[in-house]
């Protein structure tokens, strides 16, 4: 079965830090790798999603993701936070062949503060 | 905006009471999917559903714990005989018919609380 870390559970960052958010996951096989993002009070929303192709996935708001088959890592990153970015982030993924549930990492709550 | 929808937003119940839970799925979408997140952790997959099909519940506990999603009308979560340990945020999601591994989205989810 497949499992995702998140090692960094909090984060607190000044505006216009850069952002590097880590994830890891263990899975021999093909996967498919998600960035969720939950602002306080709202929904858990997708920010950007790596099927195949590029490694280098551009999301929304000016996120980013590279996936790192050797590292079996998908790190989210962002070269300037800004205020509106304190939300919690959630990274995901699912198996080819093994349904369409998702296995979510625990977490990590930014804060950015002005 | 005909996005996810959950309710109750809240739910309060006593040990021993039966707790539903209703999602309806966004427009267009035929999948649905049940996760539960437990304080200071991720959410995790209970049970993936399409129209009047269970298609994988490896992640529903064996017992008290059903789900349906039937032809006409939402897909509920019940819970019978709620205990302190089921309290948690139940989140729904959806996701369009045709090829897997469609982006998941999610409902603002239920705040359950078990007095």
């Amino acid at each position: 079965a497949q499992s995702v870390s998140q090692h960094n559970h909090h984060v607190i960052l000044s505006e216009a830090a850069s952002l590097e958010l880590g994830c890891n996951y263990s899975y021999g096989g093909t996967v498919n790798l998600f960035w969720y993002v939950q602002y306080p009070g709202q929904h858990l929303q997708l920010l950007l999603k790596y099927f195949s192709g590029d490694p280098l996935v551009k999301g929304i708001k000016g996120f980013e993701a590279e996936f790192i088959k050797s590292k079996f890592s998908f790190n989210l990153r962002k070269p300037s936070v800004q205020w509106s970015d304190t939300a919690e982030y959630f990274c995901a993924v699912n198996a080819e062949g093994g349904g369409n549930k998702l296995t979510f990492g625990t977490g990590t709550q930014l804060k950015v503060e002005l | 905006n005909a996005g996810v929808m959950q309710n109750p937003r809240h739910l309060v119940r006593r040990r021993g009471q039966e707790a539903r839970l209703r999602c309806s799925p966004m427009k267009g979408h035929s999948h649905v999917y049940w996760y539960r997140q437990l304080p200071e952790e991720g959410l995790k997959f209970m049970v993936y559903l399409q129209k009047e099909n269970i298609i994988d519940e490896s992640g529903m506990p064996k017992e008290r714990f059903s789900a349906e999603f039937p032809k006409e009308g939402p897909s509920i979560l019940r819970i019978q005989q709620v205990v302190r340990g089921d309290s948690a945020a139940y989140f729904c999601a959806s996701s369009p018919p045709g090829r897997e591994h469609q982006p998941q989205h999610f409902g603002d989810g239920t705040r359950l609380s078990i007095l």
